[in-house]
């Protein structure tokens, strides 16, 4: 099992440019999670899905990060324009709901995002 | 909401001694996940527990779900150099599938 792969592990780019982060989730598994990172606020879930479907977005800070899963094996999260203070690590995480796996989440090794 | 509390935030220790962290919510929980997050690397699952009173053991890592369902214990013997990361306890937000993280224990060691 390959895991979650998420790219790029590492982002550099300048305030104002959109970046687009990529997630391909454990093969099967139904939920995808998109976390942020920092040491000021740790672990931030943003937004998670269902089958492919938002199911809560309320983690999402601004209408400047959007997130979209066209496919089962496939997820984005996009920040346009970027902003210094979105520098943090993002993280992928996926789960297959089951008795055996209940609410076990597999994270990915994440995107290192630092906005000059 | 429902809220982690971590503690102790950070320890450094030497190689060799025993290590006991835990979290407590004032809110009852029904599973407690316990992960380590090396550094440069996402959290990884050590011990899941899922009933109150549990005692799971994962090698030299010990964890137990607190009867009152408010509290778990990770317990780590003989501590290595390779301890070292940060670990997150984690519960499951209401019925539904977010998790709630606390702020992590981060364990440093010296060889």
């Amino acid at each position: 099992d390959a895991g979650v792969i998420q790219s790029p592990r590492h982002e550099v780019t300048e305030m104002g440019q959109e970046v687009t982060l990529r997630c391909k989730p454990i093969s099967g598994h139904d939920y995808l999670f998109w976390y942020r990172q920092t040491m000021m606020r740790g672990l931030e879930l943003l937004i998670y899905f269902n089958n492919n479907v938002p199911i809560d977005d309320s983690g999402m800070p601004e209408d400047r990060f959007s997130a979209k899963m066209p496919n089962a094996s496939f997820s984005t999260l996009k920040i346009q324009p970027s902003e210094p203070r979105d520098s943090a690590v993002y993280f992928c995480a996926s789960q297959k709901w089951g008795s055996l796996a209940k609410n076990i989440q597999y994270f990915g090794a994440g995107t290192r995002l630092s906005v000059l | 909401g429902q809220q982690l509390n971590q503690s102790p935030q950070s320890m450094f220790i030497q190689e060799g001694e025993d290590v006991s962290m835990n979290c407590t919510s004032s809110s009852i929980f029904n599973t407690w996940l316990w992960y380590k997050q090396d550094p440069g690397e996402g959290p990884v699952l050590l011990i899941a527990l899922y009933k109150a009173g549990e005692l799971t053991s994962n090698g030299r890592l010990t964890a137990q779900f607190g009867i009152t369902r408010k509290d778990s214990f990770l317990n780590i013997s003989a501590s290595i150099p390779s301890d070292v990361g940060i670990y997150f306890c984690a519960g499951p937000l209401n019925a539904g599938n977010m998790l709630t993280f606390g702020g992590g224990t981060r364990l440093m060691v010296k060889p």
